[in-house]
């Protein structure tokens, strides 16, 4: 069986501290892993993949992910947090021709 | 620029009305989906389609109906067996099947029942 799990509902940090959005995942399969970002009333946009290759892996708005095999984790940081990047975060693993989503982790970032 | 286009941004639907959403692609990918979202239970998946005049059920699919007659267009009805259709729809297109590349989305359709 596939899941992931976000572990946190709400996070909540100052402008200028580092983010950590926490994501752990299980799969049968060698998985691909995702984070999106959703802004209120749009759609979702893709930060960054995994998919095998290097296990740390860098996006945009200089957001970056290490895959963990061991820790069966996917966790989501940025040294700096912008105001900007108020928004839901998704975590997402394919293993095989179906994508599951994470709850979403909600963040807010404080002036 | 490529994308996908949802269309109308808001509706309303009246109790035991079909309503149709609009979802167009110009990426060229061969993979559409539907998904609804509701406050704090993510994304549940109604329909995908890998290739034209093909598409499957997903998690939710009763109450929807879709069709695929054209690559660039995944049209999402939501009918009248539907009891609770308030929510925020995605569409969603991918370029292939296994959808290793992740998902392209659209901005999204707000659907209220009044």
């Amino acid at each position: 069986a596939q899941s992931v799990t976000q572990l946190d509902s709400h996070v909540s940090v100052s402008e200028g501290t580092p983010v950590l959005l926490r994501c752990n995942y299980s799969s049968s399969y060698s998985p691909s892993l995702f984070w999106y970002v959703q802004h209120p009333n749009k759609g979702l946009q893709l930060l960054l993949k995994y998919t095998s290759a290097a296990t740390l892996v860098k996006g945009i708005n200089g957001f970056e992910a290490e895959f963990k095999k061991s820790e069966t984790s996917f966790h989501l940081t940025k040294p700096s947090a912008h105001m900007s990047d108020a928004a839901e975060y998704f975590c997402a693993l394919t293993g095989g021709f179906k994508t599951i989503f994470g709850a979403g982790t909600r963040l807010f970032v404080k002036a | 620029d490529g994308g996908i286009t949802q269309s109308p941004k808001y509706l309303f639907r009246k109790e035991g009305q079909n309503v149709t959403l609009s979802c167009e692609q110009n990426l060229n990918h061969d993979a559409m989906y539907w998904y609804r979202q509701d406050p704090g239970q993510g994304l549940r998946l109604i329909y995908y389609s890998q290739i034209v005049n093909d598409f499957q059920k997903g998690d939710i699919a009763e109450g929807y109906s879709v069709s695929r007659e054209k690559k660039e267009s995944f049209p999402l009805t939501v009918t009248s067996a539907q009891k609770n259709p308030t929510a925020f729809y995605l569409c969603a297109s991918s370029i292939g099947g296994d959808e290793s590349d992740g998902y392209t989305f659209g901005s999204g359709t707000r659907l209220t029942v009044v």
